[in-house]
């Protein structure tokens, strides 16, 4: 059965540091999510690709992350310094779902990045 | 801002009763929920969804409720099992046909044996 890939699964870094997150998502799915979950809440969106294009990143703090998917397949995201609060578990999804459509496609959600910053 | 949210964070049931999971929520151009379940280390997982103009959606063991004169959603689960122990979360569709989700806080369910 296809998979969201993402690595690492586990992350330790000290803060003021830069780190880096990699998503695969299911192949053939054109948009692809990364949402950032803090313990004990649900996830929230960060930022949003159709293809190599964002869609949506409102949420996405621009002085520190960054987001790219060059070839509109497998994406990064990078933190860059990492702060205290950037400790959570960064969530990668990808859907099928064409731009301009008005049908939901299931969101399929890979294991996530455990990220901890001391 | 408007927000989706859960009344009770923590849900303790016996193995084969039928559980409850309740989520409030207060966007009233929400047009799509959808019911996930995460399990310890893994992301959230795909249960039922529901749109707008329906008041009720049945799956295997899972029926999804929705109230929009309250602004209320539920989760019921039949004959619970040991295998259903997660965190639940609902979520709102808050992005018309880009379809942003919004999720609520979560509510962990545990079956005992």
């Amino acid at each position: 059965e296809a998979e969201v890939a993402q690595s690492p699964r586990y992350k330790i870094t000290e803060k003021s540091q830069a780190v880096a997150f990699w998503c695969d998502p299911i192949s053939g799915h054109a948009t692809l999510y990364w949402y950032r979950q803090i313990l004990g809440q649900g996830p929230e969106l960060l930022v949003q690709f159709q293809d190599e294009s964002v869609v949506d990143d409102s949420q996405l703090p621009k002085d520190r992350f960054s987001a790219e998917r060059l070839k509109g397949v497998d994406s990064t995201l990078k933190i860059q310094p990492a702060e205290l609060g950037d400790s959570a578990m960064y969530l990668c999804a990808s859907s099928i779902k064409l731009l301009g459509t008005s049908v939901y496609n299931e969101q399929f959600f890979g294991p996530g990045t455990r990220l901890t910053v001391l | 801002g408007e927000s989706v949210g859960l009344h009770l964070p923590t849900l303790s049931v016996q193995e084969g009763d039928n559980s409850i999971i309740n989520c409030a929520y207060s966007n009233s151009a929400s047009d799509y929920f959808i019911w996930y379940k995460q399990e310890s280390g893994k992301g959230p997982q795909f249960i039922i969804d529901i749109r707008s103009n329906m008041d009720k959606r049945q799956g295997q063991r899972v029926t999804v409720l929705l109230n929009k004169t309250v602004k209320h959603l539920s989760l019921q689960i039949a004959a619970t099992q040991p295998g259903d122990s997660a965190v639940y979360f609902c979520a709102e569709n808050s992005g018309g046909s880009n379809y942003k989700l919004t999720f609520g806080k979560g509510t962990l369910l545990t079956v005992n044996p």
